[in-house]
């Protein structure tokens, strides 16, 4: 079946740190990729994706690439801030499936 | 635009009592889905529905049951509550566009059984 690995957490950077979470998968066929970000007290929010390989998704200053060969999809900031300071999640969503699969989560805290 | 909503946002029950967590979207999206999200265990999915009409249990489903009432509403009910079910419980909807896939979360509703 489909599963998503994450480091654990928490991270804790200061502010204006270069930020990487790792993130692996295993699934069958070509899934598509996704990191979620949850701010606290809220619902998550869809924060880039990727849907094929070698694809790079980014936003707000994140990005990601999908590697097949590796089955990886890090997380990459390279310059944090504290406003960034949330759960993030790692998901898959497998061929055919209909629903994603989620990583466990990492807690990220920048300091000022 | 609301997007998705989701009633209450805390609630204690004890043992054994039943209730009912109500899940809205306006975005008039088919797919449907509750998760529950507990310490170090990522979200999980209960139930989900494709459509209006349909429902099919997810990879937690025991002790919970859904309602698709309409395109709009995704019910779920705890008939017998019980401790294990203590849990930030969240509604999605989905949308899909030019095949490319966004699922959209509610604020969710924080559950405590005593």
């Amino acid at each position: 079946g489909n599963s998503v690995t994450q480091m654990e957490g928490p991270v804790t950077l200061s502010e204006e740190a270069f930020l990487t979470i790792n993130c692996t998968y295993t699934a069958t066929g070509y899934p598509s990729l996704f990191w979620y970000v949850q701010y606290p007290g809220e619902g998550l929010q869809l924060l880039l994706k990727a849907t094929k390989a070698d694809d790079k998704g980014s936003n707000k200053g994140f990005e990601a690439t999908y590697r097949k060969e590796t089955t990886s999809f890090h997380l990459e900031k390279g310059s944090v801030q504290v406003s960034d300071s949330a759960v993030y999640f790692c998901a898959l969503r497998g061929g055919s499936a209909r629903q994603l699969t989620f990583g466990s989560g990492t807690q990220l805290t920048v300091l000022p | 635009n609301a997007g998705v909503t989701q009633t209450p946002k805390f609630q204690v029950l004890k043992t054994g009592q039943s209730m009912t967590l109500q899940c809205a979207q306006d975005m008039n999206h088919n797919s449907m889905y509750w998760y529950r999200q507990d310490p170090g265990m990522g979200l999980r999915l209960i139930y989900y529905s494709a459509s209006e009409g349909t429902t099919d249990k997810g990879e937690v489903p025991n002790g919970y049951n859904v309602s698709r009432l309409n395109k709009r509403e995704f019910s779920l009910r705890l008939e017998s509550a019980a401790p294990s079910q203590t849990s930030v419980y969240f509604c999605a909807s989905r949308a899909w566009t030019e095949r490319q896939e966004t699922q959209y979360f509610g604020p969710g509703t924080r559950l405590l059984v005593l």
